[in-house]
């Protein structure tokens, strides 16, 4: 019973190198969220998704990508990163049935 | 734009006592109020949550107040414990499919033995 999952839970990265968030449910939830949380903006949705295939913005979603092939993965790619990406990212899930979102442990990125 | 403004961002209360922490939205689209409790280095988990077509809802020392026509909702733990430290956010979901939710900028709750 893993749920939702993120990898990696840390990662140290430096300006201008893309990385990639992973993001990972066994509900077979419809809809998953990609936020960030900084101090003082509690969290701000960057990306988001419905379905598979099917991805939308959010408040923030300058300087991401997404993509969701598979219902149970959402990855989270920062194409060239800086350090204002410096931030803690949650992955969440929810189902049809209910409005709940579930959050996933989180990944702490740092952009040097 | 900040569409869910929160306060206190920090509140310090004495255990027994009652933390309250208030919550206002500006988009009349929504239509879904959740709280999160977040402990440090985990995600927010689910506190309680209500719909704009009831004032009140209350589960264990938990209560959520509702006031549509300001706006305004509010989080009230009852008897509070050591336990409930932790950083609460409020939120609120619009109508229809998309489901995202706006947040509040959190509160840090401490409640001192």
């Amino acid at each position: 019973d893993a749920g939702i999952t993120q990898s990696p839970r840390y990662k140290i990265t430096e300006t201008g190198r893309q990385v990639t968030l992973m993001c990972h449910q066994t509900w077979s939830h419809s809809y998953m969220f990609w936020y960030r949380q900084d101090l003082g903006h509690g969290l701000r949705l960057i990306y988001y998704s419905a379905a598979a295939d099917i991805t939308d913005k959010g408040e923030v979603p300058d300087g991401y990508v997404v993509s969701r092939s598979k219902t149970e993965n959402f990855p989270l790619t920062l194409e060239s990163a800086t350090r204002s990406q410096t931030s803690v990212y949650f992955c969440a899930s929810s189902g049809l049935a209910g409005r709940e979102q579930y959050f996933g442990p989180g990944t702490r990125l740092t952009v040097t | 734009q900040q569409q869910v403004k929160q306060s206190p961002q920090s509140l310090i209360v004495q255990k027994g006592g009652i933390s309250i922490i208030n919550c206002a939205y500006e988009n009349t689209a929504f239509d879904y109020f959740p709280w999160y409790q977040q402990f440090p280095g985990k995600g927010p988990a689910l506190l309680i949550a209500i719909r704009p077509d009831v004032s009140e809802k209350k589960e264990g020392r938990f209560t959520i107040s509702f006031n549509k026509s300001a706006k305004q909702f509010s989080l009230h733990i009852m008897d509070s414990q050591p336990g409930d430290s932790a950083t609460y956010f409020c939120a609120a979901s619009p109508s229809g499919s998309a489901r995202q939710l706006t947040f509040g900028s959190g509160t840090q709750l401490t409640v001192l033995p």
